[in-house]
């Protein structure tokens, strides 16, 4: 079963406001992943966990948070957003096979609409 | 430097057409894997294919088939009797495997399809 779910599926935020968006996924996947999506193109890969640690951290400003608490879970904690940041996040995972030379299949989750108002 | 282009920016067909959407990409490895997600409106990627940089078969499943051409770098998919339900936002992906776990997806602009009773 490819499932991943993410929490809530729409936020509204004021720019002062602390929020945190959830992903979840009972697949076994050792890999997860935080992507932004505004509209009309394609994902931005935001952050990457490999066996809960951080891996892959596309530069992203401070004011987005990660946090891999166990391999089933992932968190993004939202903090001072501006208007700009309103876009669709998407979470996703995979197995994650390093040095096997494979790449899984990354699957995603329907995604939270933010908006920052 | 890693790319892929989606020249087609929306698509508009019939219900019934069979209609192509073109993938090319940009690599300079000998092993990647290219993948082709569906994005309806309710925001989800869903996966649609995986394909290696060695198996150039091409591939049929339904009403969908991929047409994989290395000596063309072009990675095309076709949706035969096209369907009101096949209307979606679709995305080419590469990834490689230099020095990363899991694999950076490298995503086209997408192709918008939409499918007119």
């Amino acid at each position: 079963d490819t499932e991943v779910t993410q929490t809530p599926k729409h936020l509204v935020m004021g720019m002062t406001n602390k929020k945190s968006l959830k992903c979840e996924q009972h697949m076994g996947h050792r890999a997860m992943y935080w992507y932004k999506q505004k509209a009309k193109k394609p994902p931005e890969l935001m952050f990457v966990y490999s066996y809960e640690k951080l891996s892959i951290n596309e530069s992203v400003p401070s004011r987005f948070s990660p946090e891999c608490p166990n391999s089933s879970l992932l968190n993004l904690h939202l903090h001072a957003l501006q208007p700009e940041d309103s876009a669709l996040y998407l979470c996703a995972s995979s197995q994650d096979r390093p040095r096997t030379g494979v790449t899984d299949t990354q699957y995603f989750g329907p995604g939270t609409r933010l908006t920052v108002l | 430097a890693q790319k892929v282009t989606q020249a087609q920016t929306e698509i508009s067909v019939v219900e019934k057409e069979d209609v192509t959407l073109d993938c090319v990409y940009e690599t300079r490895d000998t092993t990647y894997y290219l993948f082709w997600y569906k994005q309806p409106p309710s925001g989800e990627l869903v996966f649609l294919i995986r394909r290696n940089s060695f198996d150039e078969q091409n591939e049929i499943s339904g009403r969908y088939s991929w047409n994989f051409q290395k000596s063309t770098s072009s990675f095309n998919f076709t949706i035969t009797a096209s369907q009101v339900v096949d209307s979606a936002v679709y995305f080419c992906a590469l990834t490689d495997l230099r020095g990363n776990q899991g694999g950076k997806l490298i995503f086209g602009q997408g192709t918008e399809l939409s499918v007119k009773p």
